[in-house]
């Protein structure tokens, strides 16, 4: 059974460049989730959705990033323009239940802006 | 409002001896707890779960987790540690209260296993 897939794993860009990130959730899975992970401020959630709809974008940092999940198989998230400190491991989970917690982590995409 | 402490930010043992991660929650509702597991490099991995049924957990890879509701702790403990325990553990704290809730992690416990 396929887990939550990422890609890419390892991403490399320069400052200014447009980045997305892409995410296909667990099959059967109505609800997913963005997380960014840096050594500063650990684990953070960036936004949630569910059956496709975005519940919660309150942890999006700024303008600068945003999130679609067109439909239930598929999700992306964007960082126009990409600055150095966006450099972190971002994270895909899904979940078939929002509310219980127990989510079905990605690898990760790895950024590192320059 | 929930909130997760995780007490220690790593934990050194040696291979062999128990292991102890605390983790102490916040919640104005029966919770439910889960413990993750990261590796270097890959994502994290569910653990374990408290889902409101017996409130001594056990999980893969020889852990398990007692949840005590009058300490407000989820500590997780194993036995006897292995090199490949060595990882990032997570405390997770979610009351399910509506649809809508939000998982709140806890920051994280640095496991070292010395050989």
């Amino acid at each position: 059974d396929a887990g939550v897939i990422q890609s890419p794993r390892h991403e490399v860009t320069e400052m200014g460049q447009e980045v997305t990130l892409r995410c296909k959730p667990i099959s059967g899975h109505n609800s997913l989730f963005w997380y960014r992970q840096t050594m500063m401020r650990g684990l953070e959630l960036l936004i949630y959705f569910n059956n496709n709809v975005p519940i919660d974008d309150s942890g999006m940092p700024e303008d600068r990033f945003s999130a679609k999940m067109p439909n239930a198989s598929f999700s992306t998230l964007k960082i126009q323009p990409s600055e150095p400190r966006d450099s972190a491991v971002y994270f895909c989970a899904s979940s078939w239940d929002q509310s219980t917690g127990e989510l079905f982590f990605g690898e990760g995409s790895r950024l590192t802006v320059l | 409002a929930q909130s997760v402490t995780q007490l220690d930010s790593h934990v050194s043992v040696s291979e062999g001896t128990p292991v102890l991660l605390r983790c102490n929650y916040s919640s104005s509702y029966s919770p439910s707890l889960f413990w993750y597991v990261q590796h270097p490099n890959k994502g994290l991995q569910l653990l374990l779960k408290y889902t409101s049924a017996a409130t001594l957990v056990k999980g893969i890879n020889g852990f398990e987790a007692e949840f005590k509701k009058s300490e407000t702790s989820f500590h997780l403990t194993k036995p006897s540690a292995h090199m490949s325990d060595a990882a990032e553990y997570f405390c997770v704290v979610s009351d399910g209260r509506t649809s809508y809730d939000k998982v709140i992690f806890g920051p994280g416990t640095s496991l070292s296993v010395i050989p």
